[in-house]
């Protein structure tokens, strides 16, 4: 079926570098992607969205990159903090075919910030 | 301007009673949705409501399981006869659904323990 999904289950970082988070889907139609970021006992928060008409989008030490050939979203965070560990969702929105548009996550990607 | 809201933050119940969970979308959105999260698990769609209607709850069980939106007021979602396998972590979303407004905003959850 269709359905977002994450290449790496879980994810160690140097504090200092950068974090790189993948994820893939499936559906051709959506044109909508969302990062979420959701903290130990949170709720997930809202970081950074890009549509499909566009290849990459920047945002405060995050970077999203969409790649529609190969189905293809990634998440680049600048130089790790420990703040940064955390549970990272990408999601897709899904254009139904009564026109609604029904947002569908992934599994998350567990990142660790080694100090 | 105040976040999505969610009371209680936690619930615990025995097998067989009620729970029944509030959120107060942001200021200004009428759309509600209410995901299902399980420990270590991605977030699972359960229910899509805006004012007074219900428009897809494609992810909510048949049986047990019933949200509303009132014209006035929170919206709930509510549990009868909760069984142990309820128990998850509840996050309510909202969004102002206009074109280029898609975003979903989470709440804190509920956090929902069946004993």
């Amino acid at each position: 079926g269709e359905s977002v999904g994450l290449h790496l289950p879980t994810l160690s970082v140097q504090e200092g570098d950068n974090s790189i988070i993948n994820c893939a889907y499936s559906n051709s139609a959506s044109d909508y992607f969302i990062w979420y970021k959701q903290e130990s006992g949170k709720g997930p928060q809202f970081i950074i969205d890009i549509r499909s008409n566009m290849d990459k989008r920047q945002g405060q030490r995050v970077t999203v990159l969409l790649n529609k050939t190969v189905k293809h979203l990634s998440l680049q965070i600048a130089a790790t903090q420990p703040g940064d560990s955390a549970v990272y969702f990408c999601a897709e929105n899904k254009r139904e075919e009564t026109s609604y548009d029904k947002v569908i996550f992934g599994p998350g990607t567990s990142l660790s910030v080694i100090p | 301007n105040a976040g999505v809201m969610q009371n209680p933050r936690h619930l615990v119940r025995r097998r067989g009673q009620e729970a029944r969970l509030r959120c107060s979308p942001m200021k200004g959105h009428s759309h509600v949705y209410w995901y299902r999260q399980l420990p270590e698990e991605g977030l699972k769609f359960m229910v899509y409501l805006q004012k007074e209607n219900i428009i897809d709850e494609s992810g909510m069980p048949k049986e047990r399981f019933s949200a509303e939106f009132p014209k006035e007021g929170p919206s709930i979602l509510r549990i009868q006869q909760v069984v142990r396998g309820d128990s998850a972590a509840y996050f309510c979303a909202s969004s102002l659904r206009l074109a280029g407004e898609e975003t979903q905003y989470f709440g804190p959850g509920t956090r929902l323990l069946v004993l």
